[in-house]
């Protein structure tokens, strides 16, 4: 079976300092890989996807960026965290080629002081 | 361009009371519709989804959607709430137009009393 892993799942950041969040997959080969942050009483929204090894989409113009260095490991990242980039940040993954539903991580909670 | 709208951002029933989430959706393409459930600090749990196979889609832990096209609405039903049912609930559709992208609606918490 399936199964994504999210770390940390809690962090505090200082304003100005850097990021990393990692999330991998296991059980399945060439997955489409997504984050979305949740905002404080809001939905998700997405930020960035992935169909493949060093192939990222970015949904939103923002502070934060993404990689994805094997197949099976998403990473998000900033190089100088915002007081607004505070939120909730989950992963997904959905089957490559056409797979529509998306499985989700347990998130990680960002909060930026 | 997909949209979907979830017409109560708060529901609050009694323990052993049925359970009614509503949503309507706009889309120009056959929808796939989905139902996911987060608990408070945890990621999003698919409860169901419709793909264009039975109208009535039956999910986990006792809830069903039914699609209705002339209605473009598919809301979330159960019997009888449990306690453990008090999460937020989401109502998404995917954009076929655009590689299968998630469109979530705004969230309805779900409140159960005792």
């Amino acid at each position: 079976s399936q199964t994504i892993h999210q770390w940390p799942a809690t962090l505090v950041q200082p304003v100005g300092s850097p990021l990393s969040l990692e999330c991998t997959v296991e059980g399945t080969s060439n997955p489409n890989l997504y984050w979305y942050r949740q905002a404080a009483g809001r939905g998700l929204q997405l930020l960035f996807y992935s169909v493949g090894i060093g192939q990222i989409s970015s949904e939103v113009p923002q502070n934060l960026s993404a990689s994805r260095p094997q197949d099976r490991q998403f990473i998000l990242s900033s190089k100088k965290l915002l007081l607004s980039d505070s939120g909730f940040y989950l992963c997904a993954w959905s089957r490559g080629q056409g797979g529509k539903t998306q499985y989700f991580g347990p998130g990680t909670r960002l909060l930026v002081l | 361009a997909q949209s979907v709208t979830q017409l109560d951002s708060h529901v609050s029933v009694s323990e052993g009371t049925p359970v009614l989430l509503r949503c309507n959706y706009s889309s120009s393409y056959s929808p796939s519709l989905f139902w996911y459930v987060q608990h408070p600090n945890k990621g999003l749990q698919l409860l169901l989804k419709y793909t264009s196979a039975a109208t009535l889609v039956k999910g986990i832990n006792g809830f069903e959607a039914e699609f209705k096209k002339s209605e473009t609405s598919f809301h979330l039903t159960k019997p009888s709430a449990h306690m453990s049912d008090a999460a937020e609930y989401f109502c998404v559709v995917s954009d076929p137009g655009q590689g299968g992208k998630l469109i979530f609606g705004q969230g309805t918490e779900l409140s159960v009393k005792p």
